[in-house]
């Protein structure tokens, strides 16, 4: 596609709930990052897929926090038992490569309430 | 593990005021350098990058850096600011290698008295 695709745009759900996000890189690009943007904190690291290596995931802040991509294209971050401290806007972004600039999504913003 | 330093959380000038923000990496090794903007309500995307070369990079909108090896450092910089770069900047690194995440700064709230 065009640029990078993010579903939901907003999502509001009940604390305890899993909830799922959606990211569509722009196609032909081999790295995908997950990011999240909580006010005041900048963009904290998640997950990083690169091509067929597995996945980097130093970044994700509980065993609660998940995600895959399949088909080295569509990736799925998925939040389970959600808590009201989850709740930030969730960013992703696709690379082509390893030495080039990354390109961002819209984010989903996620309310835990 | 590379990390990235902003020294200044929320700056704010006036108009034609000139514009300096600091950014510190911490990496051993050859890095790529960014910095992003976001402005209000958009989402991020690259103001300049530095790969190789010459480090004093151009931006878009008037926007330079300066990579300095020696300090560490990719502050970026404009002569002249103006309401519309009211924004967060981020600044970002990733070391150099073909499967090296991109770890950003904490940011930069950036505000423009008109």
């Amino acid at each position: 596609g065009a640029g990078v695709s993010q579903s939901p745009s907003n999502k509001v759900t009940e604390k305890g709930k899993d909830v799922e996000l959606r990211c569509d890189p722009i196609s032909g690009h081999t790295a995908l990052y997950w990011y999240r943007q909580s006010l005041g904190q900048g963009l904290e690291f998640l997950i990083y897929f690169q091509g067929n290596s597995a996945p980097d995931k130093s970044g994700l802040p509980s065993d609660r926090f998940s995600a895959e991509r399949t088909g080295g294209s569509v990736s799925t971050l998925t939040i389970q038992r959600t808590q009201q401290e989850d709740s930030a806007v969730y960013l992703c972004a696709s690379t082509y490569g390893g030495n080039t600039e990354a390109f961002f999504g819209q984010g989903t913003r996620l309310t835990v309430v | 593990a590379q990390s990235v330093s902003q020294h200044n959380h929320h700056v704010i000038l006036s108009e034609a005021a000139s514009l300096e923000l600091g950014c510190n990496y911490s990496y051993g090794g050859t890095v790529n350098l960014f910095w992003y903007v976001q402005y209000p309500g958009q989402h991020l995307q690259l103001l300049l990058k530095y790969f190789s070369g010459d480090p004093l990079v151009k931006g878009i909108k008037g926007f330079e850096a300066e990579f300095i090896k020696s300090k560490f450092s990719f502050n970026l910089r404009k002569p002249s600011v103006q309401w519309s770069d009211t924004a967060e900047y981020f600044c970002a690194v990733n070391a150099y290698s073909s499967a090296s995440k991109i770890i950003f700064g904490s940011g930069t709230r950036l505000s423009i008295r008109p």
